[in-house]
């Protein structure tokens, strides 16, 4: 079965600072794709990043960029000029590629706590 | 656009009673999921609907859960005979596609079963 984790259960940044949100994940596919979640206390789950993992350049939005190590089966988010507006919990998340429709797994969520 | 919608958001229900979860995806999708959170995890997959169709209900408890998504009208997620471990936020998705487009995710509905 295909497991995320995410071992950082809270993670504390400053304002304007950088900081990198870790995800490992196991799997036997070679098709796949990669998420990540933002969950602000509103609870609605907002896409923040996704990757393709037949696509070797790291993906980008913004201020969030992603470092993909296929062979490690790792998939850390980085967050630069953090904002007081990125604190929530975050969640990586796997989904088979030829499944066709997003059965998503997972992690248990990272905590970012952001201070002025 | 209004984004997915679910209602109830919050729902208080004593052990033996019946839960009903309502979810409208966004317009134009017709593809609906619903995820369960428990306390302190992350969302895990229940049910795919597609309209009138189960896709995949593998995720789902054998027993009191049901899904459907009819013709017209919201997705609904029934809970038969409630017990206080079914206490949890219930989240609905949907997509427009059927490959691995975004899924836009509602706001939540949490149970709690008393």
């Amino acid at each position: 079965a295909q497991t995320v984790t995410q071992s950082q259960p809270e993670m504390s940044v400053q304002e304007a600072e950088t900081v990198t949100l870790s995800c490992t994940y196991d799997t036997s596919e070679s098709d796949y794709y990669l998420f990540w979640y933002k969950q602000p206390p509103s609870r609605q789950m907002i896409l923040v990043i996704r990757q393709e993992a037949y696509k070797q350049q790291n993906a980008t939005e913004n201020r969030f960029s992603v470092n993909f190590q296929k062979a490690a089966k790792s998939f850390s988010l980085k967050i630069s000029d953090s904002q007081l507006g990125d604190a929530a919990m975050y969640f990586c998340a796997w989904t088979r590629g030829s499944t066709g429709f997003q059965k998503l797994v997972f992690g248990t969520g990272t905590r970012l706590l952001v201070s002025p | 656009n209004a984004g997915v919608m679910q209602n109830p958001r919050h729902l208080v229900r004593r052990r033996g009673q019946e839960a009903r979860l309502r979810c409208s995806p966004m317009k134009g999708h017709s593809h609906v999921y619903w995820y369960r959170q428990l306390p302190e995890e992350g969302l895990k997959f229940m049910v795919y609907l597609q309209k009138e169709n189960i896709i995949d209900e593998s995720g789902m408890p054998k027993e009191r859960f049901s899904a459907e998504f009819p013709k017209e009208g919201p997705s609904i997620l029934r809970i038969q005979q409630v017990v206080r471990g079914d206490s949890a936020a219930y989240f609905c998705a949907s997509s427009e596609a059927f490959d691995t487009g975004e899924l836009f995710f509602g706001e939540g509905s949490r149970l709690t079963v008393l």
